[in-house]
């Protein structure tokens, strides 16, 4: 079974530029987590989609991060502008999410250097 | 909404010795409560997880309690090996929001 597919790997830009994530979940995973994880710190969620649509974005810095999921399937997160505390690994996640069966599977991420 | 608390933030044992990794939650309609290891660069890995009906869950070396009353619960790694020095991070799920919060992770570094 293919995992959770993440690009890229690695992405350095300057702080107030653009960027943008991807990530493809695991084949009829209908929830599908975008998690912020700064160095040394606990993955923090962003967003969680349940299928196209937005179940929490409560911490999620709207006048800079969107996120969207438009087929339900993959998703995009962007920051615009970027700044220097943005600098983390972006962790995309899937999961069934139906009772009983709540496992979380990760993707690699995608690790962000603001400079 | 809920709060993961997670200590300590490094555990240092000698190789052999147990590791003991405790937590506390806030939200009583947490219901599920999944372990990760993330070694460095890598992504979080499930190693084990403990519903709430259950009081306690065993997996070879690896073993996880959970106090439902007292809203706690704990890693336990016996026969500890260098293989196992990661970051390990405690989570709750409420399968009422579907939320999944970390802890803020336990380094732990078992010489050799």
């Amino acid at each position: 079974e293919a995992g959770v597919a993440q690009s890229p790997r690695y992405k350095i830009i300057e702080k107030r530029q653009s960027v943008a994530f991807w990530c493809n979940p695991i084949s009829g995973h209908a929830t599908l987590y975008w998690y912020q994880q700064i160095l040394g710190q606990g993955p923090k969620l962003l967003i969680q989609f349940q299928n196209n649509g937005v179940v929490d974005d409560s911490q999620l810095p709207k006048d800079r991060f969107s996120a969207e999921r438009l087929k339900g399937v993959d998703s995009t997160l962007k920051i615009q502008p970027a700044k220097l505390e943005d600098s983390a690994v972006y962790l995309c996640a899937s999961s069934l999410n139906r009772q009983g069966d709540e496992k979380l599977f990760f993707g690699s991420g995608t690790q962000l250097s603001v400079l | 909404g809920e709060n993961v608390e997670q200590h300590p933030s490094t555990l240092s044992v000698q190789e052999g010795d147990s590791a003991v990794i405790k937590c506390t939650y806030s939200d009583s309609a947490s219901n599920y409560f999944p372990w990760y290891k993330q070694e460095l660069g890598k992504r979080p890995q499930l190693i084990i997880d403990i519903r709430s009906n259950v009081g306690e869950k065993k997996d070879q070396r690896i073993a996880v309690t959970l106090n439902k009353t007292a809203k706690h619960f704990s890693l336990h790694i016996t026969e500890t090996q260098p293989e196992d020095s990661a970051v390990y991070f405690c989570a709750a799920f409420n399968n009422a929001g579907n939320m999944l919060t970390f802890g803020g992770g336990t380094r732990l570094m078992v010489k050799p």
